[in-house]
């Protein structure tokens, strides 16, 4: 069974301290990886594609990378405005447009 | 261009009433998805629609129908709530790309209330 497992649940971390979110993924194959930003009380706002092992992108702060379980969403010296839940998903071969399969978030608080 | 519009933003509905939420998008997107988001269990798929005059099942659909008349709105019908149906509710849409990318563009939700 396909499954989108994120870790950890929440990260707090100090202005300026880098880390990564894990997104660890379990499916049949895949056609794509995605990364989304939430911010409180709003709707997912999409940041990535990532299609093959070895595939990385940036966009500010950010970076995410692909290997054949998992994927990394690397945080280089965030700002509080970087606080946000941050959303994996995953579409799998062999499936229609249907079977994206979210996992259930990283919560990062960023202090000043 | 708005994106993605959902009405209405909040509602409260009691017990075995019934209500529609309608989602708008001015993209041209083929593809259209109703989830719901409850607190540590992520999204999930409740209904979605491949084009104008098609609907589908999700991972969730009971209790819920949908309708794709015109390819710009998909609406999302509570025939009567439950308690159970207290969430949050996002419309999403979907270009098929030349690459196949499904990313989906979301909008704002609609925070519903069952009591």
């Amino acid at each position: 069974e396909d499954q989108v497992t994120q870790s950890p649940e929440a990260l707090r971390l100090q202005e300026g301290e880098s880390s990564s979110l894990n997104c660890s993924y379990t499916v049949s194959g895949l056609r794509g990886l995605f990364w989304y930003r939430q911010d409180p009380g709003k709707g997912p706002e999409f940041l990535f594609t990532l299609y093959s092992a070895g595939e990385e992108k940036e966009k500010e702060r950010l970076k995410a990378t692909l290997t054949k379980k998992e994927s990394f969403l690397h945080i280089t010296a965030p700002k509080p405005e970087d606080s946000a839940t941050y959303l994996c998903a995953v579409h799998s071969s062999g499936s229609s447009a249907s079977k994206i399969i979210f996992g259930s978030g990283t919560r990062l608080s960023i202090r000043p | 261009n708005a994106g993605v519009t959902q009405t209405p933003k909040f509602r409260v509905l009691k017990t075995g009433q019934s209500m529609t939420l309608l989602c708008a998008q001015d993209m041209n997107h083929e593809y259209m998805y109703w989830y719901r988001q409850d607190p540590g269990m992520g999204l999930r798929l409740i209904h979605y629609s491949v084009g104008e005059g098609t609907t589908a099942k999700g991972e969730v659909p009971d209790g819920y129908n949908v309708s794709r008349l015109k390819k710009q709105n998909f609406l999302l019908g509570l025939e009567s709530a439950a308690p159970s149906q207290t969430s949050v509710y996002f419309c999403a849409s979907t270009l098929l790309g030349a690459d196949g990318g499904y990313e989906q563009y979301f909008g704002p939700g609609t925070r519903l209330t069952v009591t």
